[in-house]
C-alpha cells in the first residue's frame, strides 16, 4: 500500500524565515510526485510534479526537490501570502491504476509578517 | 475562465435522503476525479472517469454513484446519506490521469 507522510503537520516562520517541508513516500514505483497549496475553504492548487530522482523545480520562492525516499519543498524568505497548507501525494507507476493518487495530510504553514 | 465549477457549496442533509453533486470543467479535460476530505486524512479519491462513459472506483467508492455523461461534467450521487459521508467534496479534472489535476472550490456537506 502507498503512503505519504508529511512532517511537520504545523509551521510557523517569521517573515523571511527560510525553512523546509518534507514528505516521506513510499509507493511501488513512482511515475510522479506532486505538490499542491490549499487555502482555507479552497480547492488544492498545483504547484509542481517531480518525476525522478534529483529533479528540482522553482517557483518564485518555492523549490521542490525529490530524492528516492522523499521530497523537500523548500521556502526561501518567504512571505505571509506564503500561508497555506501544502499537499504532497505520489502517483503509482502500475499502468491502469496510475490515476489513483495517494495524498499526505498536509503541512499547515504560517508566516507571520 | 471558470476551470472547475462544483455546485453547491454548502448542503445540509438528513440521514437517508439522496443528492446529486454537479461538476463541470470547461478546459477540455478528458480525466476527472472526485475527491474527498477529511480532518486529519489527506484528500482520498472516491471515483475517477477516463472518458465520458467510463468511471472507475477509488478508494472509498461505498455509498457513492457517479455519471460521466458528456465530456464536460462529472456527478457524485448519494443515494441514502450517512452522517459518515459528512466531508467536503472535491471535483478536479486533469488532461489525462499521470497530469495536473485543476480542483473545484469543494462542496461542504453535513448529513446530520
Amino acid at each position: 500500500e502507498d503512503q505519504v507522510t508529511q512532517s511537520p503537520e504545523a509551521l510557523r516562520l517569521q517573515e523571511g524565515e527560510s525553512s523546509s517541508l518534507n514528505c516521506s513516500y513510499t509507493v511501488s514505483g513512482l511515475r510522479g510526485l506532486f505538490w499542491y497549496r490549499q487555502d482555507p475553504g479552497k480547492g488544492p492548487e498545483f504547484l509542481f510534479t517531480l518525476y525522478s530522482a534529483g529533479e528540482e523545480k522553482e517557483k518564485e520562492r518555492l523549490k521542490a526537490t525529490l530524492t528516492k525516499k522523499e521530497s523537500f519543498l523548500h521556502i526561501t524568505a518567504p512571505k505571509p501570502e506564503d500561508s497555506a497548507t501544502y499537499l504532497c501525494a505520489v502517483q503509482p507507476n502500475s499502468g491502469g491504476s496510475n490515476y489513483k493518487l495517494t495524498f499526505g495530510k498536509g503541512t499547515l504553514l504560517t508566516v507571520n509578517p | 475562465n471558470a476551470g472547475v465549477t462544483q455546485t453547491p457549496k454548502f448542503q445540509v442533509l438528513k440521514t437517508g435522503q439522496s443528492m446529486t453533486l454537479q461538476c463541470a470543467q470547461d478546459m477540455n479535460h478528458n480525466s476527472m476525479y472526485w475527491y474527498r476530505q477529511d480532518p486529519g486524512m489527506g484528500l482520498r479519491l472516491i471515483y475517477y472517469s477516463a472518458s465520458e462513459g467510463t468511471t472507475d472506483k477509488g478508494e472509498v467508492p461505498n455509498g457513492y454513484n457517479v455519471s460521466r455523461l458528456n465530456k464536460r461534467e462529472f456527478s457524485l450521487r448519494l443515494e441514502s446519506a450517512a452522517p459518515s459521508q459528512t466531508s467536503v467534496y472535491f471535483c478536479a479534472s486533469s488532461e489525462a490521469a499521470a497530469l495536473e489535476a485543476f480542483f473545484g472550490q469543494g462542496t461542504r456537506l453535513t448529513v446530520v
